[in-house]
């Protein structure tokens, strides 16, 4: 299973566009990077997935590099209640054996 | 999306006392659930997979007599805590993993809104 490795804290300002990277040098061929979003005291949510290249939806854009050793969440003009604490996870195909393993995560704050 | 609910969202009880948490998946079927603990300031930490219609399988450390685990439907997984003690308080997650239904996608998980649990 890859491990993965974020910075433990991050700090912005209201509009600014933050970058949060992840580095999972064991991925395997066939896994996926997915996103989560934590407030405190509540389950995560999803936020973004994907495999290579680039993706984008409504709240968020993950750019993956050619060897996905690496994967980086981009939000755009964050606000206040984007402060949360934000989980990458790699996974395998779909109905493949999965223990999904959380890290450390990264704690965003930010300010006005 | 996929809703996941969890009940009760809190709870506080007596050490010694069992305490059940259920799991559902409102517009769904899921097959495999999981379920987390998290401790205040810390990240989730797996305790066990649950699959509809067999055995739970539970991570290193996690007493499978303490956390009994039922996920006797396919919209519902329960977790018990048995004999709680003051070191079983913690916030109890659960997520239910959705198959991705077409190529481009892996599974996700798709998270209740957790349990804090206080035992006195």
């Amino acid at each position: 299973l890859a491990k993965t490795t974020q910075p433990i804290s991050m700090d912005s300002y209201e509009g600014q566009e933050v970058n949060i990277t992840c580095s999972h040098n064991n991925i395997a061929t066939n896994d996926y990077i997915t996103w989560y979003q934590q407030f405190p005291s509540q389950g995560p949510r999803f936020i973004i997935q994907g495999y290579k290249t680039k993706v984008t939806n409504e709240v968020a854009s993950l750019f993956i590099p050619a060897d996905r050793k690496s994967s980086t969440l981009s939000l755009p003009r964050v606000s206040l209640s984007d402060t949360a604490v934000y989980y990458c996870l790699v996974g395998p195909p779909s109905g493949g054996s999965y223990i999904p393993t959380f890290g450390r995560g990264t704690s965003l704050i930010v300010h006005p | 999306g996929a809703v996941v609910s969890q009940h009760p969202s809190r709870v506080i009880c007596k050490s010694g006392t069992s305490v059940k948490i259920e799991c559902r998946s409102l517009d769904f079927q899921a097959t495999t659930m999981f379920w987390y603990r998290q401790f205040p300031k810390q990240s989730l930490m797996l305790m066990a997979t649950s699959n509809e219609g067999s055995k739970a399988t539970y991570e290193q450390g996690v007493e499978k007599d303490k956390f009994l685990i039922n996920h006797a439907s396919l919209t519902l997984s329960t977790l018990t805590v048995t004999s709680a003690h003051p070191e079983d308080s913690s916030f109890y997650i659960c997520s239910a993993r959705v198959l991705s239904r077409s190529g481009g996608q892996t599974d996700t998980q798709y998270f209740g809104p957790g349990t804090r649990l206080t035992v006195l």
